[in-house]
Parts: structure tokens; sequence; C-alpha cells
């Protein structure tokens, strides 16, 4: 069975500084899709971006940027600039490409709370 | 993308009722979910709800506890049956549209007395 692991319960950086947030999963499938979720205080799970595992060049969104390394297993999310209002809740999670049953759902990890300082 | 409506967004509710929770979606979707966030925890699938079959209920979860409904590609309902304090959570549905991407409704917040 696939896992995701997020190691760092919390984190915090300065308004307009970059912050990185690490996850780790485990699979044996060779395709899949990766995304990171943000969920504020409102609690509306919000996504912020996605990875295909097949492509070997990372997602980026705005400020937002991931850094993929299939081999190591390792999808960390990168914020730039941040903002009071990246402020939330950040949940990494894995989809396997195959369908059937419960196949298709997201698996999460524990999330990380990333706090922003003024 | 989708646009996703869940009503109630809270309730409150006494021990041994039930709770039906709506689900709308603003397009034809074929796989909806539903999700239970626990206090200060992650999410974890309840079932999946595709239309035209019965739900599939993940580990621990049953259809007498949370029976869900899919009558059209727009719409699907959670029950939580015969509620108790562990039964308080934050409910949430999911779409996966053409993009393999899960979208989330605004969730549900209950709490059991």
């Amino acid at each position: 069975a696939q896992t995701v692991t997020q190691s760092q319960p919390e984190m915090s950086v300065q308004e307009a500084e970059t912050v990185t947030l690490s996850c780790t999963y485990d699979t044996s499938e060779s395709d899949y899709y990766l995304f990171w979720y943000k969920q504020p205080p409102s609690r509306q799970m919000i996504l912020v971006i996605r990875q295909e595992a097949y492509k070997q060049q990372n997602a980026t969104e705005n400020r937002f940027s991931v850094n993929f390394q299939k081999a190591a297993k390792s999808f960390s999310l990168k914020i730039s600039d941040s903002q009071l209002g990246d402020a939330a809740m950040y949940f990494c999670a894995y989809r396997s490409t195959f369908y059937g049953g419960s196949q298709g759902n997201l698996i999460f990890g524990k999330g990380t709370k990333l706090s922003v300082k003024p | 993308s989708a646009v996703i409506s869940q009503k109630p967004s809270r309730d409150i509710c006494q021990r041994g009722t039930s709770l039906t929770i709506q689900c709308q979606v603003d397009s034809q979707v074929t796989m909806m979910f539903w999700y239970r966030q626990q206090p200060g925890q992650s999410l974890t699938l309840i079932a999946t709800a595709n239309q035209g079959s019965e739900a599939t209920y993940e580990s621990g979860f049953v259809i007498d506890k949370f029976p869900i409904s899919r009558p059209n590609l727009t719409f699907s309902t959670l029950t939580v049956s015969n509620m108790s304090p562990e039964d308080s959570s934050i409910y949430l549905c999911s779409v996966q549209v053409q993009s393999e991407t899960q979208y989330f409704g605004p969730g549900t917040r209950l709490l059991v007395l």
C-alpha cells in the first residue's frame, strides 16, 4: 500500500521569505500523481499544485514550485515571497493512476502547519 | 475545475440521531468521494460514490453507519447514522475531473453532544 509522510508538523517563515515543505512517499507503481493541497482556517481544501510522475519537469504555479525527485520518492513544495495569506495547513497527497474500487482516491500525509510572520 | 457546495456547513447534533450531508457540483462528474477529517488530523476516505453503482467503502467504514446516495452525476448525500461524540469531525466531499485532479467542497463541521 502507498504511504505519504510529511515529517514537519509545523514550519514558520518570515513574510517575503522562501520556505520549503517536505514530503516523501512510498509506492511500487511507476506512474502516479502527486498533489499539494492547502487548508486555511476556513477548512476549504484548495489545490496548490500537481505533478504527474511521468513528467521530469517540476511543476510551477506562480510563487509555488515543487522539487520532484522520483528515484528518491520525494516531493517538496517551495513557496517563494511568502505572504500572510499562505498561512495554512499543507497536505501532500498521492493518487494512483489505476482505477477500480477506491484506487483512484487520494492518500494524504498528516500535514504541515505553516505560519507566516509579518 | 469544479465548484462544489455542501449543506449544512455546520451542525450540532444529539447522540443517537442522524444527519444527512448534501454535496452539489456545478458540472457532471463520474467520481465523487467522501472524506472525514477528525480534529487536528488529516483526511481519511470514507467511500467512493460513482453514479449507477453501489458506493465502495474503505476499511473501518460500513454502509449501515454511513449510507451514501448518488442519484445523478451532480449530487450525492452522506448520512451519519446513530451518531456518537466520536463522529464529531469535518466531512468533505470531493469530485474528480478530467484532469485527474480532485476538488473539494467547503466541508461540513459536525459536533455531536
